[in-house]
């Protein structure tokens, strides 16, 4: 099955800073990579997605890059704002037989923006 | 819509007892998805259906976990007999797109097994 990493757990930045979280995964079939920000005590929700026929993608502060042949993707927050505060999950689809696919989540990325 | 409702929003229980985790998806949305979430092992998911029928249940940890979805409004995931180690919060999650279609997720149900 698909085995996404995430790196790193945590991450501290100044407030205004840029935040970069990275994340790779194992299954080159993989064609879909959502991010989902967790506040503490809330559930998770998307904040952005790419496919793969994309490289890249943005909305306001955040934006996503793809590389396929690296197996990689990043999550990228410029000028950070205490609010982005969060966990962070990156994920990615994979084909499990028989018709069945499963959206597989990294560990999470502990974001903290100092003001 | 009121998003995706599980109930209860926290359980506190005693090694041995059942648990019933429920779970309204958003309407029109033929997917449902029942994650686990821990400190060490994040998110996992556990078992999803898709018109009602479970598609892929590889993510149940053992035997003592059960889920049903018997129309396209509810579902439960339950806990037979609960242990310490199924401490966690557990998430139900729908959507229309399937793989490839953003995931609505409930507020999630806070389990402790005592």
């Amino acid at each position: 099955g698909e085995n996404v990493e995430q790196h790193p757990s945590t991450l501290s930045v100044q407030e205004g800073d840029s935040a970069v979280i990275k994340c790779t995964y194992s299954d080159s079939a993989s064609n879909y990579f959502p991010w989902y920000k967790q506040e503490l005590g809330k559930r998770p929700q998307l904040i952005i997605d790419i496919r793969s026929n994309v490289g890249e993608k943005k909305d306001q502060r955040i934006a996503v890059t793809l590389n396929k042949t690296a197996k990689h993707f990043s999550l990228h927050i410029t000028e950070t704002q205490p609010e982005d505060s969060a966990v962070y999950f990156c994920a990615a689809t994979s084909y499990s037989g028989a018709g069945s696919y499963q959206l597989t989540f990294g560990k999470g990325t502990k974001l903290s923006v100092i003001p | 819509d009121a998003g995706v409702i599980q109930s209860p929003r926290h359980e506190v229980t005693e090694m041995g007892q059942e648990v019933t985790l429920r779970c309204k998806p958003i309407s029109g949305h033929d997917y449902l998805f029942w994650y686990r979430q821990t400190m060490m092992r994040g998110l996992e998911l556990l078992i999803y259906f898709n018109n009602n029928v479970p598609i892929d249940d590889s993510g149940m940890p053992e035997d003592r976990f059960s889920a049903k979805m018997p129309n396209a409004s509810f579902s439960t995931l339950k806990i037979q007999p609960s242990e310490p180690r199924d401490s966690a919060v557990y998430f139900c999650a729908s959507n229309s797109g399937g793989r490839t279609g953003e995931l609505f997720f409930g507020e999630g149900s806070r389990l402790t097994v005592l």
